[in-house]
């Protein structure tokens, strides 16, 4: 099945110690996104690339970058992560220009513990 | 701007009962909307969606009408069962406002307990 897949499920760092995560699809979407998602709340886009043109949210820390060597796969790399960057990263994907509807398809999170 | 506001949780319910879970927005252009689904531990799932006014969108028991002159999406169930219990997420994408890249914007989430 065509689908977004997130590796690691789980992941423990050290505080300040960079840390990867990976995010591919087998859906041939155009659009990628990440999210930070913490307890209780909604999800909370961090950027997203729309084919290989990067978009940053306004508010979204230095500390976070994005790569996306190729259509299938984007990292979101912390690189000096802090206690409050605990958190569910939710990758997601969409195909944007030729759908109204835009609707996103997520994988199943990596789950990131900051120690 | 745009925004999504939905009925705070949590709501608890037993086997069976009557789901509402309310969904209003606001949008500049004509979004399309959506209800997202979260179990425990998991990522999103697309639950259903409408993309015009008056669409009715449904899944697996759910509905929601997209109602432009009260700006609603309402999601409602008829029977719900245990397997229901999650994190359930209205959301909108307006492509008149930075969703011509697909952003969606959210409300803040309903957690749904079933019991049985």
């Amino acid at each position: 099945d065509a689908m977004v897949i997130q590796n690691p499920r789980y992941q423990v760092t050290q505080f300040g110690k960079p840390v990867t995560l990976s995010c591919s699809q087998t859906l041939n979407h155009n659009v990628m996104y990440w999210y930070q998602q913490k307890s209780s709340q909604a999800p909370k886009l961090l950027f997203h690339y729309y084919d290989k043109d990067f978009n940053n949210e306004a508010d979204t820390p230095d500390n976070f970058q994005s790569r996306r060597p190729n259509t299938s796969f984007c990292f979101l790399d912390i690189r000096s992560p802090g206690l409050g960057d605990a958190a569910m990263y939710l990758c997601a994907t969409s195909r944007v220009g030729d759908t109204a509807s835009h609707e996103q398809y997520f994988g199943p999170g990596t789950r990131l513990t900051v120690t | 701007g745009n925004s999504v506001t939905q009925m705070e949780g949590p709501v608890t319910l037993s086997e069976e009962a009557f789901l509402t879970i309310n969904c209003t927005y606001t949008a500049t252009g004509y979004p399309s909307l959506f209800w997202y689904v979260q179990y425990p531990g998991e990522g999103l799932q697309l639950l259903l969606k409408a993309t015009k006014a008056d669409d009715k969108g449904s899944n697996k028991g759910f509905e929601a009408t997209y109602r432009k002159e009260t700006t609603s999406f309402h999601l409602e169930k008829g029977s719900v069962q245990v397997s229901d219990s999650a994190v359930y997420f209205c959301a909108l994408s307006d492509p008149y406002y930075g969703g011509s890249q697909g952003n969606l914007i959210f409300g803040k989430g309903t957690k749904l307990s079933v019991k049985p």
